[in-house]
């Protein structure tokens, strides 16, 4: 029944290593998100993908890419991870645009040694 | 199962009108509450609520907390129109995996 499931809740990985976040929402949105929450709690809205089109990508390193295999589905993948990469990151979808509302997964927690 | 929420879902109201919106919250090992600002863009952080009974105000908006009866509420007086916008709940757990529960939202339509 999950409506936005994020793949895995936790990791925990050293510097310098790739890793990906699955991402998958069963709503039938057309949009979906992916944030990173800093310390202070704020969301930090990194990318937007419409129908597996790219229509929001903020100001983020080269070393993270989404990729959207279909409208359910939005993973992200980093490379060469770094220190300042540790947050949680969320994941959301939406009906139609941003301003519609969101629906958040339930985040994940990078830890990077 | 964890759960977050809101109520009511959508509002509408008039300038210069008060309002209050609801937050309860079913979760296991709570951490803190926090609520959100979406309008345009990626929600805007507002309040992080830990403790029951302490008000927290900035300008206009004002949150509490209330662990006993596991429920939030957020007010907003005199409301303009620059305050529409959904407003969303979110639970923070207390576990490494660092979980947290957002709620449906609120939609706040505020008309001149």
């Amino acid at each position: 029944d999950t409506a936005v499931s994020q793949t895995p809740k936790y990791l925990v990985t050293q510097m310098g290593n790739d890793k990906s976040i699955k991402c998958e929402q069963n709503l039938g949105h057309d949009t979906m998100y992916w944030y990173k929450q800093d310390s202070k709690k704020f969301l930090k809205i990194m990318f937007s993908y419409n129908n597996k089109e790219l229509i929001i990508n903020e100001t983020v390193p080269n070393r993270f890419s989404p990729k959207s295999p279909d409208k359910a589905h939005l993973n992200l993948h980093i490379n060469s991870l770094e220190l300042g990469d540790s947050a949680v990151y969320f994941c959301a979808s939406s009906q139609a645009g941003i301003q519609e509302t969101q629906y958040f997964g339930p985040g994940t927690r990078l830890l990077v040694l | 199962e964890d759960k977050v929420v809101q109520s009511p879902l959508s509002l509408v109201v008039h300038e210069g009108d008060t309002v209050t919106l609801n937050c309860s919250y079913e979760v296991t090992n709570f951490r803190s509450l926090l609520w959100y600002k979406q309008e345009k863009k990626a929600p805007t952080f507002l309040f992080m609520l830990t403790s029951s009974g302490i008000e927290k105000k900035s300008g206009r908006l004002s949150s509490i907390l209330d662990k006993k009866e596991l429920f939030s509420i957020l007010n907003i007086t005199a409301t303009q129109t620059g305050d529409s916008a959904i407003y969303l709940c979110a639970v923070e757990l207390n576990t490494n995996a660092g979980k947290s529960t957002f709620g449906d939202g609120t939609t706040l339509t505020v008309k001149p």
